[in-house]
C-alpha cells in the first residue's frame, strides 16, 4: 500500500538556524499537504501542493513539491523558539480517499 | 465555531475494561477519522467514516470500533483494553468536496488514555 516517509525524524537546531524536513511517498501523489503540532497540542494545517513542482511559500516556510508529485520539502528560514513542535506531511494517491500521513519532523530550537 | 471537539481528554483504564471515545465536529464535514499517535509513530489512522452511514477500517483497526452516529458525531470504542492501546487519539474531519480547501484535516484536541 501507499506509504510516506518523513526525514529526519528529530532535528536540532540554534535558533537563527534553517531547517528541512523531506517527505517521500512510495506512489505519485494527487496532493501534499503539511501539518504541525505544537508539543502537547493537535494538528493543524499549513498548506497544500497540488501541482507537480509547486512551490508555496509563508513567510519564513517554504513547501516544494517535486516534479514526479512523489516527494515534498519543508524549509525554514532562520528558525525561532514558536517554529518548535512536529511537521507531518501528508499524501493523497490518486483516486484514493485516505491521505497518510508521514511519522513527522520533530524540531527542536535553542535560544 | 467549536471545529472538532473530543471527549474525554483524559482517562485511565485497568486492562480488560471497556470506554468509548466521543467526538462531534460542527463544520457539517462529510468525513471523519479516529487517528492514534503513539511516539515515533506519527499520526496512525484506526477507522474512518467517509459519510454518513459508512465506516471503513485504517492501518490498525484492531480493538477498536466505531459508530457514525449522525452526521456530526464519530465514536470510538474500546470493548477490552489492552496497555498496548495507550496512546493519544485524535478525532478529526474533512469535507473531502475534493477543492483544494475541501481536502484540509481539523483534528480535535485529542484524548490521552492510558491503560495500566
Amino acid at each position: 500500500g501507499q506509504q510516506v516517509m518523513q526525514i529526519p525524524q528529530y532535528q536540532h537546531v540554534q535558533e537563527g538556524e534553517d531547517f528541512t524536513t523531506y517527505c517521500n511517498s512510495s506512489t505519485t501523489l494527487s496532493n501534499i499537504q503539511w501539518y504541525k503540532q505544537r508539543p502537547g497540542g493537535h494538528p493543524v494545517f499549513l498548506i497544500q501542493l497540488v501541482k507537480s513542482g509547486e512551490v508555496k511559500k509563508q513567510k519564513r516556510l517554504t513547501f516544494q513539491f517535486g516534479e514526479a508529485k512523489k516527494n515534498s520539502s519543508l524549509h525554514i528560514t532562520a528558525t525561532q523558539t514558536t517554529d518548535v513542535g512536529t511537521y507531518f506531511c501528508a499524501g493523497k494517491g490518486p483516486g484514493g480517499f485516505k491521505t497518510i500521513f508521514g511519522a513527522g519532523t520533530r524540531l527542536f530550537v535553542k535560544a | 465555531n467549536a471545529g472538532v471537539t473530543q471527549t474525554p481528554k483524559f482517562q485511565v483504564l485497568k486492562t480488560g475494561q471497556s470506554m468509548t471515545l466521543q467526538c462531534a465536529q460542527d463544520m457539517n464535514h462529510n468525513s471523519m477519522y479516529w487517528y492514534r499517535q503513539d511516539p515515533g509513530m506519527g499520526l496512525r489512522l484506526i477507522y474512518y467514516s467517509a459519510s454518513e452511514g459508512t465506516t471503513d477500517k485504517g492501518e490498525v483497526p484492531n480493538g477498536y470500533n466505531v459508530s457514525r452516529l449522525n452526521k456530526r458525531e464519530f465514536s470510538l470504542r474500546l470493548e477490552s483494553a489492552a496497555p498496548s492501546q495507550t496512546s493519544v487519539y485524535f478525532c478529526a474531519s474533512s469535507d473531502q468536496l475534493g477543492g483544494s480547501s475541501g481536502n484540509t484535516i481539523y483534528f480535535g484536541e485529542g484524548s490521552w488514555l492510558t491503560v495500566v
